[in-house]
């Protein structure tokens, strides 16, 4: 399978436990983005990637959230301290820097206990 | 800011009747505009796109979308709908002076009876 792929698929954590989510992008794609989204809504902006660099974070990610990229290949995105309302589906996608659309893995699904 | 607004939550159709699902956007300077599809506990899958060219755009599984600057639409469309293309659909937009993200709408439920 040459898509994005995104590991768990599922976790369930208690309120104020850490969570790492990885993604694994389309081997040639320098671009990576993570998204949020919940029941009912569309995807919101997290944060992107250009290689290893962190481009844009949004408001959005406080400060108990960290992504990074590690030598421009596979990213994680770490939840410090875990609230309920964190409890969402965290897509990843990346694409090619000449193009403009990007293909998502099947996301994360967090639920906070 | 930009933003995108799908103005129908849901859209019920008969299967072999045409469909048109709704989106129109808001961006300053020239509009790149996205489709996806999400079904059941899955990622986004990428149906078309517009960025220049013919208002007219196809996509996969006989999609199209038309764009319409003047009303700052771009709605997806498909001649004959099938019960499997029931999903959720978003429509996206990207501003370059925005930077690289999409921005995405609430979403339009498509429903294809039999």
């Amino acid at each position: 399978d040459t898509g994005v792929s995104q590991d768990p698929r599922h976790k369930i954590t208690k309120r104020g436990q850490n969570v790492t989510f990885r993604c694994d992008p389309i081997s040639e794609h320098n671009r990576l983005y993570w998204y949020r989204q919940t029941l009912g809504q569309g995807p919101e902006f997290l944060t992107y990637f250009q290689n290893e660099a962190q481009l844009e974070k949004s408001r959005l990610l406080s400060d108990r959230f960290s992504a990074e990229r590690p030598k421009g290949s596979f990213s994680t995105l770490e939840i410090q301290r875990t609230e309920q309302g964190d409890s969402a589906m965290y897509l990843c996608a990346s694409s090619l820097q000449t193009h403009y659309e990007a293909f998502f893995g099947q996301g994360t699904r967090l639920t906070v206990v | 800011a930009q933003s995108v607004a799908q103005p129908e939550d849901q859209v019920n159709v008969a299967e072999g009747n045409p469909l048109t699902v709704k989106c129109t956007y808001s961006v300053s300077g020239n509009p790149y505009l996205f489709w996806y599809v999400q079904y059941p506990n899955r990622g986004l899958q990428f149906l078309l796109k517009y960025i220049t060219g013919d208002n007219l755009v196809k996509g996969s599984y006989g999609f199209e979308a038309e764009f319409n600057k003047s009303q700052t639409s771009f709605h997806l469309k498909k001649p004959s709908a099938l019960v499997s293309d029931s999903a959720l659909y978003f429509c996206a937009v990207r501003g370059l002076e925005y930077g690289n993200k999409l921005v995405f709408g609430a979403g339009t439920i498509l429903r294809v009876k039999s």
